[in-house]
């Protein structure tokens, strides 16, 4: 089935500076891949996600790139804010439809 | 965008009982519905989906006589934990995907219903 990875557990960054998480899977079918912030005690929300037919995608200061040959793909998050400060969790939905998630990191935005 | 709502948010227990879950898609019809499971500081784990008007189907290794799921209507999934043990106590979470015509099939998730059993 399906195996999502992701890196880093945990990532701290001083306020402004640039955020990268890191994923990979494993089902070349998979051709959905979203990107989910949460906050703790709470539900994941959906921040960014990207479709196989596109290599990259870009929302104000968060972007995803995807490499399909390599079967990766990226969040970045640009001028990064105390609010940033959350788990995140990249996503792929297997060729059954059902979307699988990566471990998680824990982002901690420095003043 | 699309709502789903859990419900309860919180449930204690005793070990031995039932607790029932509900989930359900306020905005949208939602013939299927997912159930995650999430331990403290661990990523979602997919249990099962849940079918309208059919059987649900379960992810490897999770026990189908443990964790009832009736998709009763189109707008309404539920999830039974029976027998529950110490060792059941997560966030359980449900999601539906949209199904907009055209849409990547986002998935919209409920508010968690966290369960510690004593």
């Amino acid at each position: 089935g399906e195996n999502v990875e992701q890196h880093p557990s945990t990532l701290s960054v001083q306020e402004g500076d640039s955020a990268v998480i890191k994923c990979t899977y494993s089902d070349s079918a998979s051709n959905y891949f979203p990107w989910y912030k949460q906050e703790l005690g709470k539900r994941p929300q959906l921040i960014i996600d990207i479709r196989s037919n596109v290599g990259e995608k870009k929302d104000q200061r968060i972007a995803v790139t995807l490499n399909k040959t390599a079967k990766h793909f990226s969040l970045h998050i640009t001028e990064t804010q105390p609010e940033d400060s959350a788990v995140y969790f990249c996503a792929a939905r297997r060729r059954d439809d059902k979307i699988i998630f990566g471990k998680g990191t824990r982002l901690h935005i420095l003043p | 965008g699309a709502v789903v709502s859990q419900h309860p948010s919180r449930v204690i227990c005793k070990s031995g009982t039932s607790v029932k879950i509900e989930c359900r898609s306020l905005d949208f019809q939602a013939t299927t519905m997912f159930w995650y499971r999430q331990f403290p500081k661990q990523s979602l784990m997919l249990m099962a989906t849940s079918n309208e008007g059919s059987k649900a189907t379960y992810e490897q290794g999770v026990e189908k006589d443990k964790f009832l799921i009736n998709h009763a209507s189109l707008t309404l999934s539920t999830l039974t934990v029976t027998s529950a043990h110490p060792e059941d106590s997560s966030f359980y979470i449900c999601s539906a995907p949209t199904t907009i015509a055209g849409g990547s099939g986002e998935l919209f998730f409920g508010e968690g219903s966290r369960l510690t059993v004593l």
